[in-house]
């Protein structure tokens, strides 16, 4: 079975600080996608990964994916508190229509 | 461009009834994929509709069904609600049946009493 780990669970940091999340698993992925979701909200794309080694900046945000493409991880840098919201890793399962998610990173930043 | 819409925002139901869901998926999709969210977890595939058809279920029961239209908006049909259905229902929709990247709507909060 196909899963996929996130951590930390919980980060609340300072306005002004660096942070990294992780998402890892057992598995080789061909891809894996990184959302966010606002309370009361669905979450929103930020980027896919493809390529084992692949770096892709959004702004403030560094996503990369692992060499073997079983993990991937989120640097933000100077977080704001317009970045607060649940970060969650997903991939497709092998030889299926699915998307698997992780169960997400709670990031609260305060200023 | 629209953007993908759920309705209703958010629904009470008691243990034992029926419910609809409804989503427009976003135009120019033909792909919906509907996800249950319970609290502090990742969405959970239920199932995915390309073109009219299932394309893909994940570990849910029977009781749990739905449909696409012609248009490519969808339901999702749950019977015999229990109170572990109690979760957010999204709908994402996507071009081209399979696990591309999805665009969500914001989501059903179903209450089951």
């Amino acid at each position: 079975t196909q899963l996929l780990e996130q951590s930390p669970q919980f980060l609340s940091i300072q306005e002004g600080e660096n942070l990294t999340v992780y998402c890892n698993s057992s598995s080789v992925f061909s891809s894996l996608q990184w959302y966010r979701q606002e309370p009361g909200e669905g979450p929103v794309l930020l980027v896919t990964v493809v390529t084992g080694g692949e770096v892709k900046k959004l702004k403030r945000l560094t996503f990369q994916f692992g060499d073997a493409r079983k993990d991937s991880s989120l640097h933000i840098t100077a977080a704001q508190p317009g970045d607060t919201g649940l970060y969650l890793c997903a991939g497709p399962v092998q030889a299926g229509t699915a998307l698997i998610f992780g169960k997400g990173t709670t990031l609260s930043v305060s200023s | 461009e629209t953007g993908v819409t759920q309705s209703p925002t958010h629904l009470i139901k008691t243990r034992g009834q029926q419910v609809t869901l409804r989503c427009s998926s976003q135009s120019g999709h033909n792909t919906v994929s509907w996800y249950q969210q319970a609290l502090g977890q990742g969405p959970q595939f239920i199932f995915q509709y390309y073109r009219e058809e299932e394309n893909g279920r994940g570990n849910f029961p029977p009781r749990f069904s739905g449909l696409q239209f012609p248009n490519y908006s969808s339901e999702l049909n749950v019977n015999a609600l229990e109170l572990d259905d109690s979760a957010l229902y999204l709908c994402a929709s996507s071009l081209g049946g399979g696990p591309y990247e999805q665009y969500f709507g914001p989501g059903t909060r179903l209450t089951v009493t």
